[in-house]
């Protein structure tokens, strides 16, 4: 059982270059979500979404695009690269709406540098 | 979500229990405390959650108090393994996300 995965781990852009960061998840979860971590800070909510074909913006989503096309995929996409998108992305997902099932699951990371 | 305080650091010896301190004095009825751990820049990881029963898992033990406004994660025997930032968050029984402020980086020494 693999969880949480992300690709890819690491990546380099150049100013103006486009990505998307791919998440998947195993367990068949309805909820997913994009973080974003810069050094010796927390997560930031970028993204996320409640169910295939459903998207809702987070605390920081300014130049960022996320699609959930199929129930195991969630996307990030960055249109243009700036340097101020260089950061630690995590991917996570939980099972269901509410109480003991409110547990995140998370991916190990995309490490990404824009140059 | 009702918002956290933690100590920004704090060192175990190694074998020794690690007690965390969270203070949560806003905390309301429904809101849950989860804690979580970070190992050097890896994915968070899911450590125990709960509402206001002190909560035993293979991992911790949370401790609530019983007006609710703050909380100890405890480990019991602390390895160099768990040399970590700690996430204490409390969080809505609905709650989309969760929001992760510094935490407190716990350093176990040999």
């Amino acid at each position: 059982n693999a969880g949480v995965t992300q690709t890819p781990k690491f990546r380099v852009l150049k100013t103006g270059q486009s990505m998307t960061l791919l998440c998947a998840q195993d367990m068949n979860h309805e909820y997913m979500y994009w973080y974003r971590q810069d050094p010796g800070m927390g997560l930031r909510l970028i993204h996320y979404s409640v169910g295939e074909g459903t998207t809702a913006k987070g605390e920081v989503p300014d130049g960022y695009n996320v699609s959930r096309l199929k129930k195991q995929n969630f996307l990030l996409g960055l249109e243009s690269a700036a340097p101020s998108q260089t950061s630690v992305y995590f991917c996570a997902s939980r099972e269901g709406a509410a109480g003991d099932k409110n547990i995140q699951y998370f991916g190990a990371g995309t490490r990404l540098s824009v140059l | 979500d009702a918002k956290t305080t933690q100590p920004t650091s704090m060192d175990c010896a190694e074998g020794r229990a690690a007690n965390l301190p969270c203070n949560h004095s806003t905390i309301s009825g429904n809101e849950y405390v989860y804690w979580y751990r970070q190992i050097h820049s890896q994915g968070p990881q899911y450590i125990i959650h709960g509402l206001k029963n002190n909560e035993t898992n293979e991992m911790a033990s949370l401790i609530i108090t019983e007006d609710r406004k703050s909380s100890t994660l405890i480990l019991p025997h602390a390895t160099l393994r768990d040399t970590a930032v700690y996430y204490c968050i409390v969080r809505s029984y609905y709650g989309q996300n969760f929001v992760f402020g510094p935490g407190t980086r716990l350093s176990v020494l040999p």
